[in-house]
């Protein structure tokens, strides 16, 4: 069963660089894209980015400027940098495995795209 | 970017009501790249539907999906104790976005 863990430094500074690890588990790595959401306290999912497992990448385009997405695929892992943080940016942090599936009726292709694997989640405040 | 307003914010209903939670599209969204998730307090979101309809794996047959266009719904028949929670919605496009969520508490 595959299992995701996020790791990484839980308390930040102000206008430095943020940066986390999940590492994956008890299945494959290859062939799936992989996310990283966020979740401010008290408030909603923030989609962040994915990387494919060959390394390309696709950020939402308010944080763009500032994340990076890595892939170590000898490691089962990939990592997250989110720099010049502010306190705006104190949130739950999770990965999750971003899945594409593909399924055939009568001949035509239909593609599934959901997140179906997530990690616990690890807390990180921004705070001096 | 395509925003996903979900109604209402918080539904108060009795074990054994059925809830039925709106998400609404700002333009029409592929039903393949919706999906919905639920969030216990403390846990990470839980897949239980993809493709607007299709059930995740292990999710019990009382939820249940449908919509397309703008317009998509995540129905519960029976509200077991369990099923408390905050839900949200998702989609893909060329950027990935959720919907705020809708809590459902015990009334």
């Amino acid at each position: 069963q595959v299992q995701l863990q996020e790791s990484g430094p839980g308390l930040v500074k102000p206008s430095e660089t943020l940066s986390l690890t999940c590492t994956v588990s008890g299945g494959s790595f290859s062939n799936y894209y992989w996310s990283w959401i966020r979740q401010p306290p008290g408030k909603g999912l923030e989609w962040i980015g994915y990387i494919f497992y060959s390394g390309s990448t696709n950020y939402n385009p308010s944080l763009r400027s500032r994340v990076t997405i890595s892939v170590e695929t000898s490691k089962n892992q990939f990592s997250l940098k989110l720099s010049s943080v502010t306190a705006a940016d104190t949130a739950v942090y999770y990965c999750a495995r971003d899945s594409r599936a593909i399924t055939m009726v009568r001949g035509i292709n239909y593609y599934y795209y959901y997140m179906d694997v997530w990690g616990k989640g690890t807390t990180v405040t921004v705070s001096s | 970017e395509i925003v996903l307003t979900q109604s209402p914010g918080t539904l108060s209903l009795s074990p054994g009501e059925r809830a039925t939670l709106s998400c609404r599209a700002s333009q029409s969204v592929s039903s393949s790249y919706l999906a919905w998730y639920q969030q216990k307090p403390g846990q990470a979101p839980r897949l239980l539907i993809y493709g607007a309809s299709s059930r995740a794996t292990g999710i019990p047959d009382r939820f249940s999906g449908s919509g397309s266009g703008t317009d998509f719904t995540l129905t519960i028949s029976r509200l077991e104790p369990e099923d408390f929670a905050v839900y949200y919605c998702q989609q893909y496009g060329s950027s990935t976005t959720f919907g705020q969520g809708t809590k459902v508490e015990i009334k």
